[in-house]
């Protein structure tokens, strides 16, 4: 089986401006999850999405937000980008809804100036 | 929310030496996840305890979940350059309201 594919794998941006990820979950996984990586806040959840719906959610801003198709690929968008958004974001599916085991993609790094 | 507490952050050891890595929280985990990520890689899911006390074995690493399901711990023999990246832990809290918390991670790296 394919692996959780992340497009892009590397994005620059600058402060203001939005930004859209993409995530294809392994064939047969209805849950796909997303997650904010840095240093110094470690792997921290932003939020679920299982049959098209947002199911659990993390402690993130407004401006982070998420969809799901009906062929459970994803894609999370932040708005108006802050510095402090520079992270590698992380998407994992599973085949039962979260928080059971993860499957992670490689991630995609997002550089904010 | 529940914090895990990995120790140490940072291992640098010898190829062929033992080494432990913790995972410690003041609340009861209903089952508990071990990962490993290395760079430019998202996390990969090496074990998941769910009973207290249980142990599971893959090839070199040991892993063991508390007595009373706080906390746990990772051993590694004789460990390999193949072995470095960052571990973590992640724990799924119990009762109604179910979440999945990562720890900080240790940053282990072996030397040739």
């Amino acid at each position: 089986k394919a692996g959780v594919t992340q497009t892009p794998r590397y994005l620059i941006k600058t402060r203001g401006q939005q930004v859209t990820l993409s995530c294809s979950p392994i064939s047969g996984h209805r849950s796909v999850s997303w997650y904010q990586q840095t240093p110094g806040q470690g792997l921290q959840f932003l939020f679920e999405y299982f049959s098209e719906t947002q199911r659990n959610k993390g402690n993130f801003p407004g401006r982070f937000s998420g969809r799901q198709f009906s062929n459970s690929r994803s894609e999370m968008n932040v708005s108006t980008l802050e510095l402090g958004d520079s992270a590698l974001y992380l998407c994992a599916s599973s085949p039962r809804q979260w928080p059971n085991e993860q499957f992670f993609g490689p991630g995609t790094r997002l550089t904010v100036l | 929310t529940q914090l895990l507490e990995q120790s140490p952050q940072f291992l640098s050891i010898q190829e062929g030496e033992n080494l432990t890595v913790y995972c410690n929280s003041s609340s009861v985990f209903s089952s508990l996840q071990w990962y490993r990520q290395e760079p430019g890689e998202g996390p990969v899911l090496l074990v998941t305890v769910v009973t207290g006390g249980e142990v599971k074995k893959l090839k070199r690493l040991t892993f063991q979940f508390g007595d009373a399901r706080k906390d746990s711990s990772l051993h590694i023999t004789a460990a390999q350059p193949g072995d470095t990246g960052l571990y973590l832990c992640a724990a799924v809290s119990s009762g109604s309201a179910r979440q999945l918390t990562f720890g900080s991670g240790t940053q282990l790296t072996v030397l040739p």
